[in-house]
């Protein structure tokens, strides 16, 4: 069990362009959900697969977000034409289907300048 | 949204004393869990308890639910500076099948 790991840790850009964050979950699980976390608050839930398709998706997730599962392994959330309300911690997790507990990764810190 | 809400916002202890955080809630839940948070670090799972059960403990840890007061506490006891984090509480509403909604937390600092 090697844990959840993102990639990367930290990005700086500058506001219109594209990022893109990787989250590898832990192997056995099926589930993987993205958070968004400003300064201060608690997570907010952005959209989560089941294997490789996305069940469900955040009214948080507008149009310039995309995520994707292939294969139902490592996960991918791009962010196209970032804002300076787009810097947060991106929080990746997961878990196994009906045991409720969610592991988590560090993060990836996105500053928009 | 944010469904639970923690109380308080911040609590400051010295080492040694007990530490205890509440969550409030607003709809019928499958259960509850706490996560910890050191700064600037991923969410750590502490305790989860189910809708059917009234207290649970592990280690230092007692959480409590009242499912007819749509809250829960959870009590740190003889706190140790490590214990210095965010703790924040969140509700599974239902088997599984929806993701769980987090509140936005208590710092807790614990002094040496």
């Amino acid at each position: 069990d090697t844990g959840v790991s993102q990639d990367p840790r930290h990005k700086i850009t500058k506001r219109g362009q594209n990022v893109t964050f990787r989250c590898d979950p832990i192997s056995e699980h099926n589930r993987l959900y993205w958070y968004r976390q400003t300064l201060g608050q608690g997570p907010e839930f952005l959209t989560y697969f089941q294997n490789e398709a996305q069940l469900e998706k955040s009214r948080l997730l507008s149009d310039r977000f995309s995520a994707e599962r292939p294969k139902g392994s490592f996960s991918t959330l791009e962010i196209q034409r970032t804002e300076q309300g787009d810097s947060a911690m991106y929080l990746c997790a997961s878990g196994r289907e009906n045991t409720g507990e969610l592991f988590f990764g560090e993060g990836s810190r996105l500053t928009v300048l | 949204s944010q469904q639970g809400e923690e109380d308080p916002q911040a609590l400051s202890i010295q080492e040694g004393e007990n530490a205890t955080m509440n969550c409030s809630y607003k709809t019928s839940i499958n259960n509850l869990q706490w996560y910890r948070q050191n700064s600037g670090r991923g969410l750590v799972h502490l305790i989860l308890i189910r809708s059917n059960e009234r207290e649970k403990h592990s280690g230092r840890l007692r959480v409590t639910l009242d499912t007819s007061k749509k809250s829960s506490s959870l009590l740190i006891t003889a706190s140790r500076a490590a214990d210095t984090a965010s703790y924040f509480c969140a509700t599974a509403l239902n088997s599984g099948n929806t993701p769980l909604v987090f509140g936005k937390g208590t710092r807790l600092s614990v002094i040496a």
